[in-house]
């Protein structure tokens, strides 16, 4: 199965701090995809990515949240402001041209306290 | 909204087949999935079908799909414990409905015994 890598594996962070979660998405692959998975819950659609710009987002994708793909490799996550609720863990995810799968990168446990 | 329901747990013993059932709300879905989350890892795709299909075969792994029902199932033959993890059903709508993203299922914990 072709790999997505993410980094770090695991963040803990203050309440109210910015954090940033990295992918390295699968290098043919085109679209761009953020999770997430709070303890005991569904997966959850955040946002997906193509040709630079954002194509679809939940609503919990709010203003505390952002994406970019600032080297064209690196694929970001930001959370301006952490919050307790953030807790969870973040899937990256990567697809292709023909959009029938996505690759899950293994995740990044966030811990907001 | 979309949703897609599935069983919590099951369990069955080692060389058994088991079968996950999943069923969802989204009639214009075009692929549905199955993915496997072993502890303390990400999701691994197993196996997916296009909504044209009823049944999809890959070695051990046997996918059902009853659109006329929304029903999807995944049959594990041989199970074996290695097969312990939990699995999640998903669907991806069609580009007037849900565009690419998945939307998945509550996971089922499958447990193998010997």
């Amino acid at each position: 199965e072709p790999e997505v890598t993410q980094t770090p594996s695991h963040q803990v962070t203050q309440m109210g701090q910015e954090v940033i979660l990295r992918c390295v998405p699968i290098s043919n692959h085109l679209y761009f995809y953020w999770y997430r998975q709070i303890l005991g819950q569904k997966v959850e659609f955040l946002v997906s990515f193509y040709n630079n710009e954002i194509s679809e987002k939940s609503e919990i994708f709010d203003d505390q949240f952002s994406v970019e793909r600032p080297d064209g490799s690196n694929f970001t996550l930001k959370i301006r402001s952490t919050k307790l609720e953030d807790s969870a863990m973040y899937f990256c995810a990567a697809g292709q041209e023909n959009q029938e799968t996505q690759y899950f990168g293994p995740g990044t446990r966030l811990l907001v306290l | 909204g979309e949703d897609v329901e599935q069983s919590l747990f099951l369990s069955v013993r080692e060389g058994d087949s088991s079968v996950i059932n999943c069923t969802y709300t989204d009639s214009s879905s075009t692929y549905l999935y199955w993915y496997k989350q072993e502890p303390g890892a990400g999701l691994q795709l197993l196996t997916y079908i296009f909504s044209n299909m009823d049944m999809k075969q890959d070695q051990r792994l046997t996918v059902l799909l009853n659109k006329k029902d929304k029903h999807l199932s995944l049959r594990i033959a041989d199970t074996q414990t290695g097969d312990s993890a939990i699995y999640f059903c998903a669907e991806k709508g069609g580009l007037t409905g849900g565009g690419n993203k998945l939307t998945f299922g509550t996971g089922t914990q499958l447990k193998v015994e010997l």
